[in-house]
C-alpha cells in the first residue's frame, strides 16, 4: 500500500512569507503528527491530529499551524517565516494517537527560508 | 517531562552485533518504547517496539528491564547498510496529554 506522501518536496521561501505543507497518510490511518528536523535541535514534535482535532502539541510558537480534513490529509502552515525555520519537516501517520501505535514516516519536505 | 538520553555515535565493524542503549528514567506506565532507522534526507523508519521484557522482529530485538527505565536495541550482524542513526522514541505523559520525545539519536558507523 502506498505509504506517507508529503509535498513538496522541497520549498524555497523568503523571510516573512508563509508556507503550507501537505501530508496524505497512509490509507486507514486517521493520526497525523508533525515534526521539525534540524542538525541543532533534532526531531522536535509539533503538533498531532486525530479525526481532524488537535491532540497534541509541542512547544512552538503560534506562527506554526496545522489541520486535519475529513479523509485524513493533513496540512502545516508557518506564517510570518524566520530563517531558523529552515528544517526537515516531517510527517508521520498512524492507526491512533500514543507510543502504543507505530508511526510512519514520509520523506519529508525540506524549507529554506532564505 | 520524560527524556531520553542515547550515546550520540558508535562504531562497528561488520558482522558483529551491535548493542545501542536509551535511557528514559521518566517513562510513565503506559508508554511504549519505539524505536526509528533514518538515513540522510529521509524519514525515521519503523524498527521494533516494545513495553517490557524482550521483542524480537526480522531486523532487530529489543531488551527492556522490570523497571523500563532503559532500553537497549539490539542488530544482529550488522552491515554496511545499517549505517544510519537510530532514534529512540518514549512516550511523555504530562497530564494526560501524551507528546511523543524523540531522543538525540545515535549515529551508527559500520566499518568495512
Amino acid at each position: 500500500k502506498a505509504g506517507v506522501t508529503q509535498t513538496p518536496r522541497y520549498l524555497i521561501k523568503t523571510r516573512g512569507q508563509q508556507v503550507t505543507l501537505s501530508c496524505s497518510p497512509i490509507s486507514g490511518h486517521r493520526s497525523v503528527s508533525w515534526y521539525q528536523q534540524t542538525p541543532g535541535q533534532g526531531l522536535q514534535f509539533l503538533f498531532e491530529y486525530f479525526s481532524e482535532t488537535q491532540r497534541n502539541k509541542g512547544n512552538f510558537p503560534g506562527r506554526f499551524s496545522g489541520r486535519q480534513f475529513s479523509n485524513s490529509r493533513s496540512e502545516m502552515n508557518v506564517s510570518t517565516l524566520e530563517l531558523g525555520d529552515s528544517a526537515l519537516y516531517l510527517c508521520a501517520s498512524s492507526l491512533g494517537t500514543g507510543s502504543r501505535y507505530g508511526y510512519t514516516f514520509g520523506s519529508g519536505t525540506r524549507l529554506t527560508v532564505v | 517531562l520524560a527524556k531520553t538520553t542515547q550515546p550520540i555515535s558508535m562504531d562497528s565493524y561488520e558482522g558483529q552485533e551491535v548493542n545501542i542503549t536509551c535511557s528514559h528514567n521518566n517513562i510513565a506506565t503506559n508508554d511504549y518504547i519505539t524505536w526509528y532507522q533514518q538515513f540522510p534526507s529521509q524519514g525515521p523508519r519503523f524498527i521494533i517496539q516494545g513495553y517490557k521484557t524482550k521483542v524480537t522482529n526480522e531486523v532487530a530485538s529489543l531488551f527492556i528491564p522490570a523497571d523500563r527505565k532503559s532500553s537497549t536495541l539490539s542488530l544482529p550482524r550488522v552491515s554496511l547498510s545499517d549505517t544510519a542513526v537510530y532514534y529512540c522514541l518514549v512516550g511523555d505523559t504530562n497530564f494526560g496529554n501524551e507528546k511523543l520525545t524523540f531522543g538525540t539519536g545515535t549515529r551508527l558507523t559500520i566499518i568495512p
